[in-house]
């Protein structure tokens, strides 16, 4: 089975504190992605990679930063969290998609991480 | 730039009855389209895709999607809605090459016995 795992499912951290939400998934994808959901908002992009060591912006970068050592971990970073980011976090991976398998290519989500800051 | 609508926040459905979510979208391309469905304090679990083929899809949980290439949509539909449907379901498209996939902003569907 697909398993997209997320270190905390609930967090609660002090405003300006540095932040670190980890994932990790076992099945050798190429792509991981961080979004954030807020009520009315529905997801939004907030970092991807296609690589190792590789990331690209999403749509609401700031304030957020991202690591990609290893092809299974992917890390969301807040560099110094603030209420704004009171959020629920998920993080997701997929097959890099390729002109032979351009199907195979829906995104496995985590359990999500309710973070809170205060 | 890829854009995905769903036009209804909430649906409410009687037991028993059919249930359709609507969901319109924009892409550039040829569109590869997704729903998901999410139970309260989970993530999204993947229903069913569009890809190419049959623009009828069937999908989990007797879950179906028609695309509609003229209008644009790609509405989710199932013949007989069970309480336990009752949850938030995300409608997403991908455009062609390796780009992530953009959500709408979620409906919610209530199922009421």
């Amino acid at each position: 089975d697909v398993k997209v795992t997320q270190s905390s499912r609930y967090l609660v951290k002090r405003t300006g504190e540095k932040v670190f939400l980890e994932c990790v998934q076992d099945m050798d994808h190429e792509n991981m992605f961080w979004y954030r959901q807020d009520p009315g908002l529905g997801l939004r992009l907030i970092y991807f990679s296609y690589d190792v060591k590789m990331k690209e912006k999403g749509d609401i970068p700031e304030g957020y930063s991202v690591s990609r050592e290893k092809k299974e971990r992917f890390s969301l970073i807040l560099e110094s969290a603030s209420t704004n980011q009171t959020s629920m976090y998920l993080c997701a991976s997929s097959l890099y998609v390729r002109l032979d398998r351009p199907g195979n290519t829906e995104a496995f989500f985590g359990q999500g991480t309710r973070l809170t800051v205060v | 730039a890829q854009s995905v609508a769903q036009p209804e926040d909430q649906v409410n459905v009687a037991e028993g009855n059919p249930l359709t979510v609507k969901c319109t979208y924009s892409v550039s391309g040829n569109p590869y389209l997704f729903w998901y469905v999410q139970y309260p304090n989970r993530g999204l679990q993947f229903l069913l895709k569009y890809i190419t083929g049959d623009n009828l899809v069937k999908g989990s949980y007797g879950f179906e999607a028609e695309f509609n290439k003229s209008q644009t949509s790609f509405h989710l539909k199932k013949p007989s809605a069970l309480v336990s449907d009752s949850a938030l379901y995300f409608c997403a498209v991908r455009g062609s090459g390796n780009t992530p996939l953009v959500f709408g902003k979620g409906t919610r569907l209530s199922v009421i016995a």
